[in-house]
């Protein structure tokens, strides 16, 4: 079976400042990630995904994500936070071929000016 | 391109009432996954349709039901409404089953009073 831990349901960073939002997965087999942000009363918007291709993957907005596997983590990190970065964001990892994501439990990321 | 499109977006019943939940996916797609998100449990994976057959199920009782039309719409229904059923309902698709990106919809808010 496959789980998901993001650590931390709520991060607050200045705007311009690193945003750091962690994911370790459990899974016996290669996993596929992903990080999804979903804003107040939307669903969600796929961010990124990690295939077994490049290792550092990047996304939209800015976003990027490294797959280490020694780690079994897929941090999410963008250089410089905007306002418009405050949303809830998850992490979920799919194995074989079964398309089920299981989700983490998300983190709120707040940004301040 | 249009994309997952759910109906209605929001929805009260009563405890004891049945429901039905729509979904029609980004055109061309078709496979379509069924989540649940609520405060306390998170994003659970419901079910999942391909080629109007069910592939996966998640751990739902059997009061959650789906099926999928041969333009691969999808619906959902809930039979004998639980208080514990007032989630928000998402929709997502894909190409294919597998190892293919899923794309939400804004989802069903289903109340139940």
């Amino acid at each position: 079976a496959q789980s998901v831990t993001q650590l931390g349901s709520h991060v607050s960073v200045s705007e311009g400042a690193l945003v750091l939002l962690r994911c370790n997965y459990s899974s016996s087999v290669p996993p596929y990630l992903f990080w999804y942000v979903q804003y107040p009363n939307q669903g969600l918007q796929l961010l990124l995904k990690y295939t077994s291709a490049a290792t550092l993957v990047k996304g939209i907005n800015g976003f990027e994500a490294e797959f280490k596997k020694s780690e079994t983590s897929f941090h999410l990190t963008k250089p410089s936070a905007h306002m418009s970065d405050a949303a809830e964001y998850f992490c979920a990892v799919s194995l074989g071929t079964a398309s089920k994501l299981t989700f983490g439990t998300g983190t709120r990321l707040q940004v301040t000016l | 391109k249009a994309g997952v499109t759910q109906t209605p977006r929001y929805l009260i019943k009563t405890r004891g009432q049945q429901v039905t939940l729509s979904c029609s996916p980004i055109s061309g797609h078709r496979s379509v996954s069924w989540y649940q998100q609520t405060p306390g449990q998170g994003l659970q994976f419901l079910f999942e349709y391909f080629s109007e057959t069910q592939r996966n199920k998640g751990n739902f009782p059997g009061r959650f039901s789906g099926r999928q039309f041969s333009n691969s719409r999808s619906e959902m229904n809930v039979s004998t409404l639980e208080l514990g059923d007032s989630a928000l309902y998402l929709c997502a698709s894909s190409l294919a089953a597998g190892f293919y990106e899923q794309y939400f919809g804004p989802g069903t808010r289903l109340t139940v009073t």
